[in-house]
């Protein structure tokens, strides 16, 4: 059965350090997709980043980029140089398939960031 | 819109009564998802519309819950005879054709009391 595992409830980090957020996941399907989400205290949903099974390179979007490591089954998020504003819950989630039957997303318990000035 | 929208953005109810809650997806995405999160539950699937069609309800957790898609627009989802245990945020995202992302609404908090 598909599953995410995020097994960091909640992280520290200083103001304009990096930080890595662990993300593994379980899945006998070849194609799938990767995703993080950002849920600041206002409760909305922001994506981040996305990472397909068959990129062959990691994906990055500005600050953000997902190291993904296949044989490993891992998903982690790093977000470089750190801003307060980056202080939120950060869900890893995927989305098994490519044939249009689903396209459910499964997402894992989240971590919640906290940015230290 | 710009993205998705959903109303109400907060519900109180008493128990036992019908609620119907709102989702307007991002113009020209034709999927459309229901996913709700509760503390004891965290992110959950309810309904996948492409189109006006579901092909996927597996998420539905009972069948007071029914959601239905008009005009490959806007979602509706129903939940009959609350009850406490329902109370959660409610989210509705969108994605387009050509893209996996799913783009979220800002959810509608339902308190069932």
């Amino acid at each position: 059965a598909q599953k995410i595992t995020q097994t960091q409830p909640g992280m520290f980090v200083q103001e304009k350090e990096a930080v890595t957020l662990d993300c593994t996941y379980d899945t006998s399907d070849p194609s799938y997709g990767l995703f993080w989400y950002k849920q600041p205290s206002s409760g909305e949903m922001i994506f981040l980043i996305y990472q397909g099974s068959y990129d062959q390179q990691n994906a990055t979007e500005g600050r953000y980029s997902l190291n993904f490591q296949k044989a490993r089954k891992s998903a982690n998020l790093v977000i470089s140089a750190s801003q307060l504003g980056d202080s939120a819950m950060y869900f890893c989630a995927m989305r098994e398939g490519i044939d249009g039957a689903t396209n459910k997303l499964i997402f894992g318990t989240g971590t919640l960031l906290a940015v230290q000035p | 819109g710009a993205g998705v929208s959903q109303s109400p953005s907060n519900k109180v109810t008493e128990k036992g009564k019908d609620v119907e809650l709102r989702c307007d997806p991002i113009s020209g995405h034709t999927a459309l998802y229901w996913y709700r999160q509760s503390l004891g539950q965290g992110l959950e699937f309810l309904i996948y519309f492409q189109g006006n069609s579901a092909p996927d309800k597996s998420g539905l957790p009972s069948d007071r819950f029914s959601a239905e898609r008009t005009g490959g627009s806007v979602s509706t989802l129903t939940i009959q005879r609350t009850q406490q245990e329902d109370s959660a945020v409610y989210l509705c995202a969108s994605s387009s054709p050509l893209q996996e992302t799913q783009y979220f609404g800002p959810g509608t908090r339902l308190l069932v009391l």
